[in-house]
């Protein structure tokens, strides 16, 4: 059981770059959400999905883009790479039958030059 | 919006110490969690716990709703028990989840 997967652990890319991170889920989750964390602070949710085909803002949406192309799957791009996008995204995933533990993947260490 | 404050934000111990984390919340949250950041960065649910006290082996967590905190419990400490704790809470019910800054804590042999 792999829990939540993210790929790709690390990636650099220039200013200006688009690039696109995975996540996908076997836990047959309802809810699956993107954050940031940024050195020495907690995490931010940028979007959140709580089903198939539905998505919705967090904290720090402004950059970013996110599909839920399936029960499975929440993908978050970045259509034009900013430094300040320099950071850890963590997906997570949820049970919404409300009130339930998010599981969290372990990361993609991501550094825009 | 919302404020999640920690304390301590940095938390030295020998091994075998007990220690208290505590999360204070400015506003009523749902969906309480603690979490643990392990030295390799993997993030780890402790507990799902919105109110009342649970415990798992070493580690157990009370939340008070109405007074808006929660406690984590820490005992016998071990060297794996290093990394950063962190408390978050959903304010307005949409399992969206607001994140304090963390305990950072070092346990030495």
């Amino acid at each position: 059981n792999a829990g939540v997967t993210q790929t790709p652990k690390f990636q650099v890319l220039k200013t200006g770059q688009s690039m696109t991170l995975q996540c996908a889920q076997d836990m047959n989750h309802n809810s699956m959400y993107w954050y940031r964390q940024d050195p020495g602070m907690g995490l931010r949710l940028i979007y959140y999905s709580a089903s198939e085909g539905t998505t919705d803002k967090g904290e720090v949406p402004n950059g970013y883009n996110v599909s839920r192309l399936n029960k499975r799957e929440f993908s978050l791009r970045l259509e034009s790479a900013a430094p300040s996008q320099t950071s850890v995204y963590f997906c997570a995933s949820s049970d919404n039958r409300h009130n339930q533990p998010q599981h969290f993947g372990d990361g993609t260490r991501l550094s825009i030059l | 919006g919302i404020q999640v404050e920690q304390s301590p934000p940095d938390l030295i111990l020998q091994e075998g110490a007990n220690s208290t984390l505590r999360c204070n919340f400015s506003d009523s949250v749902n969906n309480l969690q603690w979490f643990h950041q392990n030295p390799w960065g993997q993030l780890i649910n402790l507990f799902y716990i919105p109110s009342g006290t649970k415990q798992n082996g070493r580690l157990s967590a009370t939340t008070v709703a109405t007074e808006r905190y929660s406690l984590l419990y820490i005992s016998s400490s071990q060297t794996t028990d290093s990394g950063v704790y962190f408390c978050a809470g959903d304010p307005y019910n949409t399992d969206k989840l607001i994140f304090g800054t963390g305990t950072r804590l070092q346990v030495f042999p």
